[in-house]
């Protein structure tokens, strides 16, 4: 498989529910992302890690808890979210962690709805 | 700090005409800028990006962007607009200083 992967693809769950989110990225990158896009709003930078170190917390809520135990993978794990935290959940890696400058290769994403 | 501005929401255009998107930037210094199209169901894919040299940049499935610092905008056209080019269109701007900014988005509607 190439380029970067996401699973699960759609995932519904409630308020109390636990559930994680997973990243794969096959291009041989250094840094990796996780954003969060909502309807109409432009996408919000959630974490960034850079050869598995968290360099970027873009103040957001505890409920969320990243984890890159590799360069290749990357996991955000859910807990009590709000219905408000529905919405399409996009990873990305880059070559390097210039934030602003490196181009940025996008998964599928992963559709949340939390009910 | 740097944003970027796109003024349409939602384009419609028939298949066979020309397409342009408009994105404007604010930001004190060169900026890198990208645009990216996201097709239902899928993440971003990269179409182009400009960094230096030539304001005119060509990228794939046709589309061509162009910067103008005077204008400081970032604008992407296509001559000729294919059914498949019905997707969501987002400019981006970055930065050694900042991390990449996205605009919200326009949705281009492509009709027979």
């Amino acid at each position: 498989e190439t380029g970067v992967t996401q699973t699960p693809r759609h995932l519904v769950m409630g308020m109390t529910n636990k559930k994680s989110l997973k990243c794969e990225q096959h291009l041989g990158h250094n840094a990796m992302y996780w954003y969060k896009q909502s309807a109409k709003k432009p996408l919000e930078l959630m974490f960034v890690y850079n050869f598995k170190e968290q360099t970027e917390n873009n103040s957001v809520p505890s409920r969320f808890s990243p984890e890159c135990p590799n360069s290749s993978h990357l996991f955000l794990h859910l807990h009590t979210l709000q219905p408000e935290d529905s919405a399409l959940y996009l990873c990305a890696s880059s070559q390097e962690r210039e934030l602003g400058t490196d181009t940025q290769y996008f998964g599928p994403g992963t559709r949340l709805t939390v009910l | 700090a740097q944003s970027v501005t796109q003024p349409d929401i939602h384009i419609t255009v028939s298949e066979g005409a020309s397409l342009e998107l408009r994105c404007n930037y604010s930001y004190g210094a060169t900026p890198y800028l990208f645009w990216y199209v996201q097709s239902p169901g899928q993440g971003l894919q990269l179409l182009l990006k400009y960094f230096s040299g030539d304001t005119l940049v060509q990228g794939i499935k046709g589309f061509e962007a162009e910067f103008k610092r005077s204008q400081s905008s970032f604008n992407l056209r296509k001559p000729s607009v294919h059914w498949s080019d019905a997707a969501e269109y987002f400019c981006a701007v970055g930065s050694n200083d900042y991390k990449l900014s996205f605009g919200a988005g326009t949705t281009v509607t492509v009709r027979a």
